[in-house]
């Protein structure tokens, strides 16, 4: 039973327009996000992340929206870029619980 | 480097040998953790160190999967009498401090390729 999911295998946006990256949980416990990228034959690489208690947060392009009643978050990056072809994972932990679990992923391509 | 460092990148085992597969966190991080990565997957977590403690190896899928970090630092993860299905990516992270809204930072991986 997954308790992150990305619904979406892959997406294509075109560069220079917004991509948005969807997730949702089923855990009400879980009051910490993270967004991860990866490269091929790479490891995850942390890009953002927000906590439970706020709705948004922002680092350069990347925004990741929270609506905590709707166990949904969103990672907008605006304006894309070539170099933001990868996948990325939707993560999530719960208070006083160390591990992080993760969904599947969504390719993300950005087209020239 | 400053990354988490991850040996060997490749490792390829027939079936029913045993390996193990080494982590170098990041200086002075104390929390790691280990995680598998199937084919089309997303990591899924196997166990987790504070410090030389192994807290939580509720992950890992059977009693041939073991991990140590005995002195707080580097970790192994051995994997005893190995089968096809044990064919994944291993990743070590680690993190600054324990628990809640700390990152943690990936190594690249060990692939795990069993014949």
């Amino acid at each position: 039973d997954q308790q992150v999911k990305q619904n979406s295998p892959s997406l294509s946006v075109q560069e220079g327009r917004i991509s948005i990256l969807n997730c949702d949980y089923t855990n009400s416990m879980f009051d910490y996000f993270l967004w991860y990228k990866k490269y091929p034959a790479e490891g995850p690489t942390f890009l953002i992340s927000i906590s439970s208690i706020k709705d948004k947060n922002e680092d350069g392009r990347f925004t990741v929206f929270l609506n905590k009643s709707a166990k949904h978050l969103s990672l907008h990056i605006v304006p894309s870029q070539p170099g933001d072809s990868a996948v990325y994972f939707c993560a999530a932990s719960a208070l006083g619980d160390d591990k992080i679990i993760f969904g599947k992923g969504t390719r993300l391509h950005i087209l020239p | 480097g400053a990354g988490v460092s991850q040996s060997p990148r490749y490792k390829v085992a027939k079936r029913g040998q045993d390996v193990a597969l080494r982590c170098d966190p990041i200086s002075g991080h104390v929390s790691l953790f280990w995680y598998q990565q199937a084919l089309g997957q997303g990591p899924e977590f196997l166990t987790y160190f504070q410090n030389e403690a192994q807290l939580d190896k509720s992950g890992l899928p059977s009693d041939r999967f073991f991990a140590e970090r005995p002195e707080g630092s580097v970790s192994t993860l051995k994997i005893q009498r190995t089968q096809q299905e044990d064919s994944a990516v291993y990743l070590c992270a680690s993190s600054l401090a324990r628990g809640g809204l700390q990152p943690q930072h990936f190594g690249d991986g060990t692939r795990l390729s069993i014949l």
